[in-house]
């Protein structure tokens, strides 16, 4: 079955870095998303990974490896406003998209 | 662990006819549905919230006489693009908010429906 695997809840505090890890097993490859969403709003892309390596912006980096089926979100220079889930989806060889079940990031001070 | 389903997962359609998506919760009920539109590589748009029972609540600038929704039981809601349009091709995604999880706000999503309007 295709699955899509990332942490439930992770704290991080305000300045610091962290990393949101994403694993995955699908039926076929034809990219990665990345979401942040705050509670009551509709998700924001942050980040699509079809290729192996690092795409940085800004803050916000992602790595993939479609080798081990990995990817993570680096979050540098934690803000307070960053707090929110962060989405892992994987679109499959048929373009649809498998959703991980969201990690919720707390910020604190 | 909880399961969200389009149907169908692509469509291809000629403009001015109507087609139908079904977003069913499987292994949940859901009181709560939304509905998004989503453009490549960019953030989901939210068109609607739909609540079993009731009336969806459309968000500002997406007609609701266009994009008709129906919640009828606690498992599915459906979203009708009536008279579709080339503009209309899109990929729409359905989230389920689970009712056993109370007040949180974890939404449950669908795996897309790609609609192409020729």
């Amino acid at each position: 079955g295709q699955n899509i695997d990332q942490p439930t809840e992770m704290t991080a505090t305000e300045g610091a870095i962290v990393q949101i890890n994403c694993t995955y097993q699908t039926s076929g490859f034809n990219g990665l998303f990345w979401y942040q969403q705050h509670a009551g709003e509709a998700p924001t892309f942050l980040s699509y990974n079809v290729l192996d390596g690092l795409e940085e912006k800004g803050r916000f980096s992602s790595f993939l490896s479609r080798s081990k089926g990995y990817s993570y979100l680096l979050l540098k220079e934690l803000q307070m406003k960053d707090s929110a889930s962060y989405l892992c989806a994987v679109m499959d060889s048929n373009y649809q998209l498998i959703w991980g079940a969201g990690t919720k990031l707390i910020i604190k001070p | 662990g909880a399961v969200v389903s389009q149907h169908p997962s692509w469509v291809i359609c000629k403009s001015g006819t109507s087609v139908k998506i079904e977003c069913r919760s499987l292994d949940f009920q859901a009181t709560t549905m939304f509905w998004y539109r989503q453009f490549p590589k960019q953030s989901l748009m939210l068109m609607a919230t739909s609540n079993e029972g009731s009336k969806a609540t459309y968000e500002q600038g997406v007609e609701k006489d266009k994009f008709l929704i129906n919640h009828a039981s606690l498992t599915l809601s459906t979203l009708t693009v009536t008279s579709a349009h080339p503009e209309d091709s899109s990929f729409y995604i359905c989230s389920a908010r689970d009712i056993g999880q109370g007040e949180t706000d974890t939404q449950y999503f669908g795996p897309g429906t790609r609609l192409t309007v020729l």
